[in-house]
């Protein structure tokens, strides 16, 4: 099975502080992404990669980066975070672009 | 931009009906369709995938595909009050990520 795995489930940061979100997967997928979830917005896309060291931007990546050094491992880093980055954040990986997502079971940022 | 449209729900059925969910999609390039159940406070998990049009099953769950309409079904049979989620639609076409949809909430009444 595939496991897909996050930092932390639960953090609490304040306002201006670096935050590391980290996400690891253990099927030697290609892509990764991270979304955040909130209610009424569904999941939207902050940045993927398709390979180590490429990141490619997805719908709102404005106030956060990214980092894949490793091919199993992903990074969401918020470089000052702020009180509207307070969300549920969902890593995934898939083999391939056409092929589904696995999720990791989620961060719950709450920045104050 | 690519969409996904779901009714938002909530969805209400009685324990062992039909749940019928639907979703719609923009791009006719779309190749690849995905049903996503999620519980509340938990993440995505997979329940099935479709990728040519017609009908695949699955246990209690089918997956129906319309291309030509662009439309993609779940539906449930028996539903139980295990059921109770939200169920997203995905989609993508060629080299892109899923495209989700925001999901539809299910509740199944015992």
């Amino acid at each position: 099975d595939v496991k897909v795995t996050q930092s932390s489930r639960y953090l609490v940061k304040r306002t201006g502080e670096k935050v590391f979100l980290e996400c690891v997967q253990d099927m030697d997928h290609e892509n990764m992404f991270w979304y955040r979830q909130d209610p009424g917005l569904g999941l939207r896309l902050i940045y993927f990669s398709y390979d180590v060291k490429m990141k490619e931007k997805g719908d709102i990546p404005e106030g956060y980066s990214v980092s894949r050094e490793k091919k199993e491992r992903f990074s969401l880093i918020l470089e000052s975070a702020s009180t509207n980055q307070t969300s549920m954040y969902l890593c995934a990986s898939s083999l391939g672009t056409t092929n589904e997502q696995f999720f990791g079971p989620g961060t719950r940022l709450t920045v104050l | 931009q690519k969409e996904v449209e779901q009714n938002s729900g909530p969805l209400s059925v009685p324990e062992g009906a039909i749940a019928s969910l639907n979703c719609t999609y923009s791009d006719r390039g779309s190749q690849s369709f995905f049903w996503y159940r999620q519980y509340s406070g938990k993440s995505p998990e997979l329940i099935m995938f479709i990728y040519s049009n017609g009908d695949k099953e699955d246990g209690r769950f089918t997956a129906q595909l319309n291309k030509a309409s662009q439309y993609v079904s779940l539906l449930i049979r028996d539903s139980q009050p295990s059921d109770s989620a939200t169920y997203l639609c995905a989609t993508n076409s060629g080299n892109t990520p899923l495209v989700f949809g925001k999901g539809t909430r299910l509740s199944v009444i015992a």
